[in-house]
């Protein structure tokens, strides 16, 4: 499975939009791209998916670029409740489950 | 529904004890993934089932640890001897065997050996 970069931090203001990016240079043709995200003390929570198609859902939009060599998650309205460890994983569709999560983004919505 | 269920959500043990988890999953998913995620890293894959079967299993599972799901619904992870090193969040996940279908993910069992 190709293997994701993501900032080890990020601030967002409330109420603006948060823009978490992801590069995946190494994505194969049949490899989705899917972000998860984890509230503190709790287990990682699915957020959005996509393989080249930008992706809306009632969560967040996801914006993968042409080459699919990286993307952006996008939380429109932050919120406080938005504070988490935000992950970008890449892989197959046959195995949705088996996930390799790597340290991810820590997203601090500050009021 | 009420989602991925993990039982018990703290457990402290003595070095050299064996602990057991449980797992009981969503009751319509046939795929069930075990994760241990310690402080500050994401989650590690360890092993998954499909029903009864256990199809992959990570290096990172010693012979020390062992999983069962005996029914194909509920599963259990069991660590042997368990070692401060064991200390970790053990997650359960749970998903349908289809094109593509999310991972449900419990609220995990922190494990603390003292």
């Amino acid at each position: 499975d190709a293997k994701t970069t993501q900032p080890p931090s990020m601030d967002c203001a409330e109420g603006r939009a948060a823009n978490l990016p992801c590069n995946h240079s190494t994505i194969s043709g049949n490899e989705y791209v899917y972000w998860y995200r984890q509230i503190h003390s709790q287990g990682p929570q699915y957020i959005i998916h996509g393989l080249k198609n930008n992706e809306t859902n009632e969560m967040a939009s996801l914006i993968i670029t042409e080459d699919r060599k990286s993307s952006t998650l996008i939380l429109p309205h932050a919120t406080l409740r938005d504070t988490a460890v935000y992950y970008c994983i890449v892989g197959r569709s046959s195995n949705t489950g088996k996930l390799i999560f790597g340290q991810g983004t820590t997203l601090q919505v500050k009021p | 529904d009420t989602g991925v269920s993990q039982d018990p959500r703290h457990k402290i043990t003595k070095r050299g004890q064996n602990v057991t988890f449980r797992c009981d999953p969503i009751s319509e998913h046939n795929r069930l993934y075990w994760y241990r995620q310690t402080l500050g890293q994401g989650p590690e894959f360890l092993t998954y089932f499909q029903n009864e079967a256990q199809l992959e299993k990570s290096r990172l599972l010693s012979d020390r640890f062992s999983a069962e799901r005996p029914k194909g619904s509920f599963s259990t992870l069991e660590i042997q001897r368990t070692e401060q090193g064991d200390s970790a969040m053990y997650l359960c996940a749970s998903s349908f065997d289809g094109t593509y279908t999310e991972a449900f993910f419990g609220q995990g069992t922190r494990l603390t050996v003292v």
